[in-house]
């Protein structure tokens, strides 16, 4: 079955640091890939997604995720972190022939210190 | 552009009291739309989707229900709301062709259930 997993349910950065999201997905074929973002009591945002190509994908807000077609992982980063990223980020996967619906990982809620 | 709106914001609502949230899409035709449910530290749970006016489909067996009754309008509801109906809930549109169907999120509706 198709399933995704974020491992990190909380994770807390110093501003200022750097940040790697984990991600790693189950899938048939090579999918679509997102991350989302969502700021307490606010709908998601849309932070990057990958289709095709160049697997080291630009987003906005500083953020990128590289696809890693071997490990089955789509990792968000972001080489210095604002106290304005504290927020809970969603990996999402879907597939490329829109059989199936998008199906979106748990969860990982980042927490800035000061 | 498009824009999504979502209303009530927040709603408080008694144990076996109807329910009804709306959800427009404004700037595109004939989206896929979806109702989610968050619940703290559970993810998004896809409640229904909708491939166009009066197509619903349904994931979870529960006592909501979903209608679309016109192009860009998604409403979801309940006849009478259990406590278990509390939690978070997004509408999401997306483009029903092509490769970009990444899902667009709305404000989200705080419903309470007491």
């Amino acid at each position: 079955a198709q399933s995704v997993t974020q491992p990190d349910i909380h994770i807390t950065v110093s501003e200022g640091a750097s940040l790697e999201l984990r991600c790693n997905y189950s899938y048939g074929a090579t999918p679509y890939l997102f991350w989302y973002v969502q700021s307490p009591g606010q709908g998601l945002q849309l932070l990057l997604k990958y289709f095709s190509g160049d697997t080291l994908v630009q987003g906005i807000k500083g953020f990128e995720a590289e696809f890693k077609r071997s490990q089955s992982s789509f990792n968000l980063r972001k080489p210095s972190v604002h106290w304005s990223d504290a927020a809970e980020y969603f990996c999402a996967v879907a597939p490329a022939n829109r059989d199936d619906k998008i199906i979106f990982g748990k969860g990982t809620r980042l927490h800035i210190l000061p | 552009s498009q824009t999504i709106h979502q209303w009530p914001a927040t709603l408080v609502q008694p144990v076996g009291s109807p329910l009804s949230l709306e959800c427009t899409v404004e700037g595109t035709s004939n989206p896929n739309l979806y109702w989610y449910r968050q619940a703290a530290g559970r993810g998004l749970q896809l409640l229904f989707y909708s491939v166009g006016i009066g197509q619903i489909s349904s994931e979870v067996p529960q006592n909501l229900s979903a209608s679309r009754p016109q192009d860009r309008q998604f409403i979801l509801s309940s006849k009478k709301l259990l406590l278990s109906d509390s939690g978070f809930y997004l509408c999401a549109w997306s483009v029903s062709s092509g490769e970009h169907y990444e899902q667009y999120f709305g404000p989200g509706t705080r419903l309470t259930v007491t």
